[in-house]
């Protein structure tokens, strides 16, 4: 199985901060690569599929990169909504997996 | 609007069995794959299964292998998971998703997600 490591774990930051997140394979998965957001209670939403195209309805200050094994997901002006737990998510092959969650946080 | 709702959820004792189910609404559900994620409480998201939209193909996590097993009925817009020998480690909300999955653009991912229904595995 493919392993993804995301990084940190969690961060505190500021509204209007520059966030970055990183998400890592275990080996190569080209660009199938996606993110998602969790609020807390809710069900996951996706923000980014194929590592760097943004979904509809989904604000441009979330932007995403990378390929191969390295991959980054990026929130330029962070805003309180943004505030929640995101998720990186290989679909290269089965079984489909998540990195272990990144917890934005309000400093 | 894409509506998916979940039901089925419950307490079960450690062996037994439930079948979870997914309302599928506001799109051609069988022109989609479709997949089961789960959340054990205060966990991370963990994959279960996928199925092609006519059923012809399905993907498993191997811990749920030879155990739960992913269906659909296209005419009534439904997918389900039934799932039998369940363990305390089964514990979890599944949520049932809308996949993409298209091999000549180079996509796959989970589009829309349900509310999620919780499975609760204890004595």
């Amino acid at each position: 199985d493919i392993q993804m490591t995301q990084s940190p774990t969690s961060l505190s930051a500021s509204v209007g901060d520059r966030v970055t997140i990183t998400c890592r394979a275990s080996q190569t998965i080209t660009n199938y690569l996606n993110w998602y957001q969790q609020m807390p209670g809710k069900a996951p939403k996706l923000l980014m599929y194929a590592a760097s195209k943004l979904q509809s309805g989904v604000p441009s200050r979330f932007s995403g990169s990378g390929s191969g094994t390295d991959f980054t997901l990026t929130i330029s002006s962070l805003q309180p909504e943004d505030f929640a737990t995101y998720y990186c998510q290989q679909s290269y092959s089965t079984p489909w997996t998540f990195g272990q969650g990144t917890k934005v946080e309000i400093k | 609007e894409v509506q998916l709702v979940e039901s089925g959820g419950g307490l079960v004792q450690p062996g037994g069995s439930l079948r979870l189910s997914c309302a599928a609404s506001g799109f051609t559900f069988s022109n989609y794959w479709m997949s089961w994620v789960r959340q054990a409480p205060g966990k991370g998201l963990e994959w279960v299964a996928h199925i092609q939209q006519y059923g012809s193909e399905k993907y498993y996590l191997d811990s749920v292998k030879g155990r739960f097993t992913i269906s659909r009925d296209n005419a009534k817009n439904s997918l389900s998971l039934q799932m039998n020998s369940l363990r305390a480690e089964d514990t979890a909300v599944y949520y049932c998703g809308r996949d993409i999955i298209n091999g000549y653009l180079q996509l796959s991912y989970i589009e829309y997600w349900g509310q999620g229904t919780l499975v609760t595995v204890s004595s």
